[in-house]
């Protein structure tokens, strides 16, 4: 089975350029979670989808990070003007929709760095 | 609001020893439990989970108890191998809804 695909895996690029991750769910699997990973604060949750549609996106730092769900295979994860303090490894995960009991299935993240 | 307490790593043991990860939460509701692996280079994955009262989630040899009457599912193995030194996250989600909430993580090192 294809677990969730994220591309690249690496990325590094110098302060205040355009970042775009990029995210395949598992197939079937009706929510989507876009999580940042850093030493300081641990594993943080920027937003998640349901059906395609943004449910909650309070955890999105400021207006340079934006995402979308342009359809049930594919999500990005935006970031403009990139800036040295968003270096981390961004995970995406996917689950099928329901209660609350089902688990999320995380891909091999991107390790972004911004110079 | 919601959140998972874990124990502070990093914890270190030799090859072979008993293994205990404690976690506590606090919720409003009947939440669903979780541990995760993270594995370096690695997303987190899936160890066990367990969704209501006095259920055990099991997997790999690691065993987990929800206890509602002191809030807390911990982590345990009876002998560890050098192959499960990892990060473990304890993980809550509120039934009807689909956000997890994560505790900080703890570092395993398993010495041979």
């Amino acid at each position: 089975d294809a677990g969730v695909i994220q591309s690249p895996r690496h990325e590094v690029t110098e302060m205040g350029q355009e970042v775009t991750l990029r995210c395949k769910p598992i197939s079937g699997h009706n929510s989507l979670f876009w999580y940042r990973q850093t030493m300081m604060r641990g594993l943080e949750l920027l937003i998640y989808f349901n059906n395609n549609v943004p449910i909650d996106d309070s955890g999105m730092p400021e207006d340079r990070f934006s995402a979308k769900m342009p359809n049930a295979s594919f999500s990005t994860l935006k970031i403009q003007p990139s800036e040295p303090r968003d270096s981390a490894v961004y995970f995406c995960a996917s689950s099928p929709s329901g209660t609350g009991e089902q688990p999320q299935h995380f891909g091999d993240g991107t390790r972004l760095s911004i110079l | 609001g919601d959140s998972v307490t874990q124990m502070e790593g990093p914890v270190t043991l030799s090859e072979e020893a008993f293994l205990t990860i404690n976690c506590t939460y606090t919720a409003t509701g009947y939440p669903s439990l979780f541990w995760y692996v993270q594995y370096p280079g690695e997303g987190l994955q899936l160890l066990l989970k367990a969704t209501k009262a006095d259920d055990k989630g099991s997997n790999k040899g690691f065993e987990a108890t929800y206890r509602k009457e002191t809030t807390s599912f911990h982590l345990e193995k009876g002998s560890v191998q050098v192959s499960d030194s990892a990060v473990y996250f304890c993980a809550l989600s509120d039934k009807g809804a689909q956000k997890l909430v994560f505790g900080q993580g703890t570092r395993l090192t398993i010495n041979p």
